[in-house]
């Protein structure tokens, strides 16, 4: 089945620093693949997507790479900002198979000033 | 601001109640789902709409019970609720259900607390 993996967090990084959140996926088919965001006490947001091979999403700085030979799809940012603090999640989706979103189990990022 | 809305935002239930949450998107689309986030466990899809017909129901107890009357509306009727369905619930649209370059987008969510 599809399925996602997430590096395990939480995550907490001071200002300007390099985040690389690490996700890979197992697809039938041909998946897109998304980084969604949840601020507290929010819902998600799609941070950014893309839905071929060596595409790359780009959103706010974030950005990811569709991977297919390894089957990854990283985010990354160059310098983070306190504002960046939230639970990031993977996410995949197929056709022709369920349909269905499947998603990592979120990673937290803390930022510190 | 998505374009999907919940209410409420919070709700506090006894395991005898009957209490409905409600969803309501304004984006013209045509799909619907409800998911469960619990803590520590990946969203959970419970029931997707499309153009108004159940197409997923994800093995969800029957104390659980969505109702779309429209592509713009959702509702989740819960009674006889258990602790352990203390989560927030999730409503999420898009365009259509079976295109799989189509963005889901999601509302703030309901905590609900099941006492």
């Amino acid at each position: 089945g599809n399925s996602v993996t997430q590096m395990e967090g939480p995550v907490t990084l001071s200002e300007e620093a390099f985040l690389t959140i690490n996700c890979t996926y197992t697809a039938t088919g041909y998946p897109s693949l998304f980084w969604y965001v949840q601020y507290p006490g929010e819902g998600l947001q799609l941070l950014l997507k893309a839905t071929k091979a060596d595409d790359k999403g780009s959103n706010k700085g974030f950005e990811a790479t569709y991977r297919k030979e390894t089957t990854s799809f990283h985010l990354e940012k160059g310098s983070v900002q306190v504002s960046d603090s939230a639970v990031y999640f993977c996410a995949l989706i197929t056709q022709g198979g369920s349909e269905k979103l499947v998603f990592g189990k979120g990673t937290k990022l803390t930022v510190n000033p | 601001e998505t374009g999907v809305t919940q209410t409420p935002r919070h709700l506090v239930m006894g395991m005898t109640n009957k209490k409905s949450l409600k969803c309501e998107q304004h984006l013209g689309h045509n799909a619907m789902y409800w998911y469960k986030q619990s803590a520590k466990k990946p969203l959970e899809l419970m029931f997707v709409y499309n153009f108004k017909e159940q197409t997923e129901n994800n093995s969800v107890p029957s104390r659980f019970s969505p109702e779309c009357p429209n592509s713009s509306h959702l509702f989740l009727h819960l009674h006889t609720l258990q602790p352990e369905d203390s989560a927030l619930y999730l409503c999420a649209s898009s365009l259509t259900f079976h295109d799989r370059r189509e963005t889901q987008y999601f509302g703030p969510g309901t905590r609900l607390l099941v006492l």
